[in-house]
């Protein structure tokens, strides 16, 4: 089974709807992430949670928001989809032990808003 | 602020070819250094890191190594295979473990 796990794989959404991509983990990581890919832009840090109290806007928070229900658990909402928005997204976890300082990503969410 | 610069894509080689894939950061301190690589279909998956200036990092026949006097991380393998077909995508940590990735280059090998 996959550490890291998103659903759903593929959602198509209409402009001003919620969106809600989810993100588990069995990999018993403290930190996790969310980030968008986009052609040619490579990945973008959208939020970061270090722990369940902890939430850290990334570079492109603007339209998103996010809950770290647990710790094996952080979901992507946004809140009134625009086409922009449509775009791969990826979570990704890490642990803070030692010198470790890998991130393990899950298979991706494609978002297409119309 | 940090950056990553990669060459652009897309490459496209054939098996046995050698392939280089150029990379560049800009980045306050000494920063770790990573590829990784995504597969067609799935996310990203660590290739190689390198966490000092000189050290080489190696897997699956890939090398990098961390050159601070020219900000570089170059991709090289010596010979790629059909499997080696990807994105490969350069990457920072700064901050927090908070990683800076380049555009990304998508790779294709022909047999």
């Amino acid at each position: 089974d996959a550490d890291v796990t998103q659903t759903p794989r593929n959602r198509i959404t209409k402009t001003g709807k919620r969106i809600m991509l989810e993100c588990s983990q069995t990999k018993g990581h403290d930190r996790m992430y969310w980030y968008r890919q986009d052609p040619g832009l490579g990945l973008r840090l959208i939020y970061y949670s270090f722990d369940v109290k902890d939430i850290n806007k990334g570079e492109i928070s603007d339209g998103y928001s996010v809950s770290r229900q647990a710790q094996a658990k952080f979901s992507l909402s946004l809140e009134s989809a625009i086409p922009n928005q449509t775009a791969l997204y990826f979570c990704a976890t890490s642990d803070t032990s030692g010198s470790s300082d890998t991130q393990y990503f899950g298979p991706g969410t494609r978002l297409t808003v119309l | 602020g940090n950056s990553v610069t990669q060459m652009e894509g897309p490459v496209t080689l054939s098996e046995e070819a050698f392939l280089t894939i150029n990379c560049t950061y800009t980045a306050t301190g000494y920063p770790s250094l990573f590829w990784y690589v995504q597969y067609p279909g799935e996310g990203l998956q660590l290739l190689l890191k390198a966490t000092k200036a000189d050290d080489k990092g190696s897997n699956k026949g890939f090398e990098a190594t961390y050159r601070k006097e020219t900000t570089s991380f170059h991709l090289e393998k010596g010979s790629v295979q059909v499997s080696d077909s990807a994105v490969y995508f350069c990457a920072l940590r700064g901050g927090a473990q908070k990683l800076v990735f380049g555009q990304g280059t998508r790779l294709t090998i022909n047999p």
